[in-house]
């Protein structure tokens, strides 16, 4: 079965550079999320989209952008970046049943690696 | 604020042992409960879902049970291999602030000795 796909999955970049991470989701499903993960630490939510609109959003930095494109695929850009961004950047998607609300089983991708040098 | 809770941070058994993982939240209003498995490196693999209006759900060797009210989940591990070493987060989905994101814990590390 097809599964979330990102890329790249490693990244390194120089501070103040800029990135882009892409997220493929699930065929079919609608709803993407991106979520921070740093060493050592839980996964810290970000943004996420539903039928191309942001639906909610959380600890992301305001050098950072996402969106969701026609096809559902997502990408985040990172601008300005810092030392501290460097982590494992995951990207998940779901299927949104309209009569269950946020109720499904979310997917995640195996992330984008950052380091920030 | 939700906050997600997993003690011990880490577990060392030998193979073969039943296990109980834990898991704890402060705010029942949640929609579901969530319990991943994450390899060192590698992205989250969704092990179990359990909704707010069901008390368990069971996947093979895997049974996660749910008390909303008191705000507990544990994931139990029957005859634990070496394969089962990783990491075991739990989420949950609250229903308040949009309800779009999955609150996690710090995990769980799990390491399952020959």
């Amino acid at each position: 079965a097809a599964g979330v796909i990102q890329s790249p999955r490693h990244l390194i970049k120089e501070k103040r550079e800029t990135a882009t991470l892409k997220c493929y989701p699930i065929p079919r499903h609608d709803t993407v999320y991106w979520y921070q993960q740093g060493p050592g630490q839980d996964p810290q939510f970000l943004i996420s989209f539903y039928e191309k609109m942001q639906s909610d959003k959380g600890s992301i930095p305001d050098r950072f952008s996402a969106q969701q494109f026609s096809d559902y695929h997502s990408e985040l850009n990172m601008s300005s970046l810092e030392l501290g961004d460097s982590a494992l950047y995951f990207c998940a998607s779901s299927l949104h049943n309209r009569d269950r609300g946020p109720n499904e089983k979310l997917f995640f991708g195996s992330g984008t690696q950052l380091s920030v040098l | 604020k939700q906050e997600v809770t997993q003690i011990p941070a880490a577990l060392s058994v030998p193979e073969g042992e039943n296990l109980v993982l834990n898991c704890s939240f402060t705010d029942s209003a949640i929609y579901n409960l969530q319990w991943f498995r994450q390899d060192p490196g590698k992205g989250l693999t969704s092990l179990l879902l359990i909704q707010s209006s069901q008390r368990e759900q069971t996947s093979g060797r895997l049974n996660a049970s749910l008390d909303k009210s008191s705000g507990r989940s544990t994931l139990y591990i029957a005859a634990s291999q070496p394969g089962d070493s990783a990491t075991y987060l739990c989420a949950v989905r609250p229903t308040q602030g949009g309800s779009e994101k999955l609150v996690f814990g710090k995990g769980m590390k799990l390491t399952v000795n020959p």
